[in-house]
């Protein structure tokens, strides 16, 4: 069975760009979770996505924005980067909702921002 | 506000040796807590899954238990290799899935 798989690897943007990642969960997983891993601040959760719909969601600004596709693949979009926004971001996903659920995770993005 | 420890940040310990890593909770109104190891460039791998009703569990060398009343949890690694070497992060799940910032294991040979 195929793991998690998250596209693009690695990504450079600039400042004020936007951009877009990709998340496929395992065969037959319907919770998709996005995080945000750095150094400074560890891992944060940023959102969960269930059936099409964002069912829990981090603290981050509106910039952060998901969706999910009724095949349940997940993209993720951060709007007019900043340099903070330089981080690996993780996907994992699980078979049904909530967070009492084991979580299997993606090898990650790695946005850097110049 | 949920916030999750773990001591110490960094540990290096020669190829053999039995290790604990800790782990630290501020609310006990978990539903579990969860072990994971990664990799550099990597993403997060579980390693051992405790449910809020369970105490421990155990895998091959992994042994990870949990006490909810005084909000901590080890995980316990016998007889360390090399190739144990990683960063080991805890996670509480409560309505989020709250993350410490890990240890960094360095198994010498």
């Amino acid at each position: 069975k195929a793991g998690v798989t998250q596209t693009p690897r690695y990504l450079i943007k600039t400042r004020g760009q936007q951009v877009t990642l990709s998340c496929s969960p395992i065969s037959g997983h319907r919770s998709v979770s996005w995080y945000q891993q750095t150094p400074g601040q560890g891992l944060q959760f940023l959102f969960e996505y269930f059936s099409e719909t964002q069912r829990n969601k981090g603290n981050f600004p509106g910039r952060f924005s998901g969706r999910q596709f009724s095949n349940s693949r997940s993209e993720m979009n951060v709007s007019t980067l900043e340099l903070g926004d330089s981080a690996l971001y993780l996907c994992a996903s699980s078979p049904t909702a909530g967070s009492g659920q084991p979580q299997h995770f993606g090898d990650g993005t790695r946005l850097s921002i110049l | 506000k949920q916030e999750v420890t773990q001591i110490p940040a960094a540990l290096s310990v020669p190829e053999g040796e039995n290790l604990v890593l800790n782990c630290s909770f501020t609310d006990s109104a978990i539903y579990n807590l969860q072990w994971f190891r990664q990799d550099p460039g990597k993403g997060l791998t579980s390693l051992l899954l405790i449910q809020s009703s369970q105490r421990e569990q155990t895998s091959g060398r992994l042994n990870a238990s949990l006490d909810k009343s005084s909000g901590r949890s080890t995980l316990y690694i016998a007889a360390s290799q090399p190739g144990d070497s990683a960063t080991y992060l805890c996670a509480v799940s409560d309505d989020k899935i709250i993350f410490g910032k890990g240890t960094r294991l360095h198994i010498l040979p």
